[in-house]
């Protein structure tokens, strides 16, 4: 199984920094690599797939890069509806995700 | 507007079944490959089985083959999930999605509780 460690397990920020959350996998995925945002008693969120491909309607704040076994999410200015966990996940071997990254309010 | 609505949850004990349903509106539901994905309350959600859209391909996580078996009607829009043998650590929301590798659209999810 690929296994996916995102990094940090928490984060805390304020509106209009700049955040990135690390994702690294046990071996290669290439760019098969999807970044959820996910909100308390609500499923997850599609924000980008493909490693940097952004989702229709999402915020152009948010950014992915990497290719490989290392990826990031980067969200450029923190808004208030930010405060969520992200989750990666891997579909280049069946599909595992990531532990999973809570944004708090600092 | 897309819609995926999950059923069938409950309180079941050890060893017992349950089967999930996932009703589909808002797309040609027969064109897209489905997925159900479980979380546990506090854990990263984890793929729980595939379907293919028409090739009726299908995958299951290791902790599941054998127990559960995952089946789709698209002339009704419907996915099912048969779940046999249950086990304490098989407690969890369970969603519908849709897609490929990343689903889309997700349902609300259905709460599955095993216990004695």
């Amino acid at each position: 199984d690929i296994q996916m460690t995102q990094s940090p397990s928490t984060l805390s920020a304020s509106i209009g920094d700049r955040v990135t959350i690390t994702c690294r996998a046990s071996q290669s995925v290439s760019s098969w690599l999807a970044w959820y945002q996910q909100k308390p008693g609500k499923a997850p969120k599609l924000l980008i797939y493909k490693a940097s491909t952004l989702e229709d309607g999402v915020p152009s704040r948010f950014s992915g890069s990497g290719s490989g076994t290392e990826f990031t999410l980067t969200i450029s200015s923190l808004q208030p509806d930010d405060f969520a966990t992200y989750y990666c996940q891997q579909y280049n071997i069946f599909r595992t995700f990531g532990q999973g990254t809570k944004v708090e309010i600092k | 507007d897309v819609q995926l609505v999950e059923s069938g949850g409950g309180l079941v004990q050890p060893g017992g079944s349950l089967r999930l349903s996932c009703a589909a509106s808002g797309f040609i539901f027969s064109d897209y490959s489905m997925n159900w994905v479980r979380q546990a309350p506090g854990k990263r959600p984890e793929w729980v089985a595939y379907m293919s859209a028409r090739l009726n391909t299908i995958t299951y996580a290791d902790s599941v083959r054998g127990r559960f078996t995952i089946s789709r009607d698209d002339d009704k829009k419907l996915m099912f999930l048969q779940m046999n043998s249950l086990r304490v650590e098989d407690s969890a929301i369970y969603y519908c999605s849709r897609g490929e590798g990343f689903p889309d659209y997700w349902g609300q999810g259905t709460l599955v509780t095993v216990s004695s």
